[in-house]
């Protein structure tokens, strides 16, 4: 157990719709990372938060979006929902803002898009 | 533009044989070089890791030798066993003044037989 936890585990959804993945980082990790994984792409970097604040920006879609509460848990929004979207998204987190350090990854989101 | 190229994309090794996984890189920038490997239905978790000024780096059965004239790293698995199977990412880090940024190959789907 890395003690990253995500919710939910699996959803399905229709195109179109909106959904909100959640993840609550390991305890005194302030740095909180979301990845995307599907089949063809491996792990995609989508966005880095550190202690509230956006610290980096990988290949996000503007439909997506992020954010780093006080309490240090995070939530990826994902809008407008395609077929292509339908993949794992982890949650990782580590203590540090640099990843030079170990990133401690969720069990993951699986999200189906019908 | 994948900046971490993998090979190859899934590996089946006998038993007691020796499990090996190359990776390329162009980006010169890269700094760290960390293994993850995940298992079905969890998140991917550290293996092992090498920083650049060293050219091999050994812990128990897993060993990665780094070439940096080449730019090639890769992860040598001693005495495979199943337990081994799982699938492996290799992964670069670029420092950008406290904002890394990871960046995974495509992955290893390893299976050892008996």
């Amino acid at each position: 157990d890395s003690g990253v936890t995500q919710t939910p585990k699996h959803l399905i959804t229709a195109t179109g719709q909106r959904v909100t993945l959640r993840c609550s980082p390991r305890s005194g990790d302030l740095s909180v990372y979301w990845y995307q994984q599907s089949l063809d792409q491996g792990l995609q970097f989508l966005i880095h938060y550190y202690n509230g604040e956006e610290r980096a920006k990988g290949n996000i879609l503007e439909r997506f979006s992020a954010q780093q509460f006080p309490d240090l848990h995070s939530e990826l929004n994902l809008s407008s929902l395609e077929l292509g979207d339908s993949a794992l998204y982890f949650c990782a987190s580590s203590v540090t803002s640099g990843v030079a350090g170990e990133l401690f990854f969720g069990e993951g989101s699986r999200l189906t898009v019908l | 533009q994948q900046q971490v190229k993998q090979s190859p994309q899934s590996l089946i090794v006998q038993k007691g044989g020796i499990s090996i996984i190359n990776c390329a890189y162009e980006n010169t920038a890269f700094d760290y070089f960390p293994w993850y490997q995940q298992f079905p239905g969890k998140g991917p978790a550290l293996l092992i890791a090498i920083r650049p000024d060293v050219s091999e780096k050994k812990e128990g059965r897993f060993t990665i030798s780094f070439n940096k004239s080449a730019k090639q790293f890769s992860l040598h698995i001693m005495d495979s066993q199943p337990g081994d199977s799982a699938t492996y990412f290799c992964a670069a880090v670029e420092s950008n003044f406290g904002n890394e940024k990871l960046t995974f190959g495509t992955g290893t789907r390893l299976t050892i037989i008996p």
